[in-house]
């Protein structure tokens, strides 16, 4: 079965500042997409970022990147200019491709809460 | 842009009762995920529906069930309601040849 593991539990930095979230996951498929949701105080799971395995660059939207180590099984989250909405939790995410049509569900962390600091 | 839907977005319930949740996906999504998310927790995947037909179940209780409607929306209907169920419930729609899950804004559930 597969895992993901979060080490940090809560994390934090000055606004303004960089960040960065840690995520490894255990898995034997080659295939698969990795996620990073961001759930702030009202409770909504928002995606924030997402990467393919099979693609060798790391995703990036605009403030978030992400550093994706394939043969490592890492996934960590950059988080750049730090703002106070930043301020959630934050979950790394796993879905293995799906085959056949149907679909796959998501394998969470344990999260990371995340601060930021004015 | 149109959002998943869950209807009540909280209910209370005795113990012992039913609930049914509800969740109309993102319009042209085919594929729904019912996740549960206890207090301090992460989300624990429940059941999933493609094309009105189950396609995966996780750690859902025997006192619970759901389908997907023709319509593509969902209920999940829980009975004999127990103290434990007390959670945040999510149903996430996507495109079956799009890997990406978009989440609704959950049904808090509280059992007393």
């Amino acid at each position: 079965a597969q895992t993901v593991t979060q080490s940090q539990p809560e994390m934090s930095v000055q606004e303004a500042e960089t960040v960065t979230l840690s995520c490894t996951y255990d898995t034997s498929e080659s295939d698969y997409y990795l996620f990073w949701y961001k759930q702030p105080p009202s409770r909504q799971m928002i995606l924030v970022i997402r990467q393919e395995a099979y693609k060798q660059q790391n995703a990036t939207e605009n403030r978030f990147s992400v550093n994706f180590q394939k043969a490592a099984k890492s996934f960590s989250l950059k988080i750049s200019d730090s703002q106070l909405g930043d301020a959630a939790m934050y979950f790394c995410a796993y879905r293995r491709e799906a085959h056949q049509g149907g679909s796959e569900k998501l394998v969470f962390g344990k999260g990371t809460k995340l601060t930021v600091n004015p | 842009a149109a959002g998943v839907i869950q209807s009540p977005r909280h209910l209370i319930k005795e113990k012992r009762e039913t609930a049914t949740l509800k969740c109309y996906p993102i319009p042209r999504h085919d594929t729904v995920y019912w996740y549960q998310q206890g207090p301090g927790q992460d989300p624990q995947f429940l059941i999933s529906f493609y094309e009105k037909m189950q396609s995966d179940k996780g750690s859902i209780p025997d006192r619970f069930s759901a389908q997907q409607f023709s319509d593509y929306h969902s209920e999940l209907n829980m009975s004999s309601l127990e103290l434990g169920d007390s959670a945040l419930y999510f149903c996430a729609s996507s495109l079956a040849t799009v890997e990406t899950q978009y989440f609704g804004p959950g049904t808090r559930l509280l059992v007393l």
